[in-house]
C-alpha cells in the first residue's frame, strides 16, 4: 500500500517568504509527527498530532512555525517569514496510534531559504 | 552532552565485512529504534526494541537495558547497505523520541 508522502520534495524560497509543506500519512494512522533534520544531524522533533489535535507542539522553534491537521489525515507545516536557518529537510512520519507503534517516515521535503 | 550518542560517526568497510554500530543513551526509555536513511531518500524503520535481540535478514539489533546500550550489526555487508544509520529512543519521562546524529556507513565493492 501507499506509504507516507510529502510534497513538495524540494522547495527553494527567499528569506522572508511564507512556505507550506504537506504530509499525507498512511491511511488509518491517527498519529502524525513532524521532524526537522539539518545537515549532519539527526532528526529533531517539532510537533505531534493525535487525530486533529496537536498533542505536543513543544518542538516548534518559535511562533513562525505552525502546523495543522484539520481532518485528522493530511497535515500542513507552515513557516512564516522564513530565515536562512530554517533550511533543512522536513520529515513527516505517521503511526497507527501514538506511543509504542512504529513510525513510518516520508521522503522529506528539502527546504532551502536563500 | 547528547542524550543519544552513536559511534562511530563514519565507517568505511569492504564488502563482506561484519559491521557494528553502537548507540548509548542516558535517559530512561520505553523503546529504541534503529533507522536507515539513504542519500536523498526517506527514513526506513529497521527495528524497534525494548529488550533482547532482533534479527531480520543480515541485520541484527541488540539492546542492554541495564547498560543503556544498543548495537546494530550487519553481516556480509554489501555496497547497497551504504546509508546513514540512526538510533532513536522514546524517553519514558516525556514520551518524546530523541535521535542520535547517525552513523554514515560506506561499503566499498
Amino acid at each position: 500500500g501507499a506509504g507516507v508522502s510529502q510534497t513538495p520534495s524540494n522547495k527553494v524560497t527567499e528569506k522572508g517568504k511564507y512556505v507550506e509543506l504537506r504530509c499525507d500519512p498512511i491511511s488509518g494512522h491517527t498519529a502524525l509527527y513532524w521532524y526537522r533534520q539539518s545537515l549532519g544531524q539527526g532528526p529533531e522533533f517539532l510537533i505531534y498530532f493525535q487525530g486533529t489535535g496537536a498533542a505536543d507542539d513543544s518542538g516548534l522553534p518559535n511562533d513562525r512555525f505552525f502546523a495543522v491537521r484539520p481532518e485528522g489525515s493530511v497535515s500542513t507545516l507552515k513557516i512564516q517569514r522564513t530565515e536562512r536557518g530554517d533550511s533543512a529537510v522536513y520529515l513527516c512520519a505517521s503511526s497507527l496510534s501514538g506511543s509504542g507503534n512504529t513510525q513510518y517516515f516520508g521522503p522529506g521535503t528539502r527546504l532551502t531559504v536563500l | 552532552k547528547n542524550e543519544v550518542e552513536q559511534s562511530p560517526q563514519n565507517l568505511t568497510a569492504q564488502e563482506g565485512e561484519f559491521i557494528t554500530i553502537n548507540c548509548s543513551y542516558s535517559v530512561g526509555i520505553s523503546a529504541l529504534h534503529w533507522l536507515q536513511q539513504h542519500p536523498g531518500g526517506g527514513i526506513v524503520s529497521l527495528f524497534m526494541l525494548s529488550s533482547g535481540k532482533k534479527k531480520h535478514g543480515r541485520l541484527i539489533a541488540t539492546i542492554n537495558i541495564q547498560e543503556k546500550h544498543s548495537s546494530l550489526h550487519i553481516t556480509a555487508s554489501h555496497p547497497r547497505d551504504s546509508a546513514v544509520y540512526i538510533c532513536a529512543v522514546r524517553s519514558t519521562g516525556d514520551d518524546k523520541i530523541i535521535f542520535g546524529k547517525g552513523t554514515r556507513l560506506h561499503i566499498l565493492p
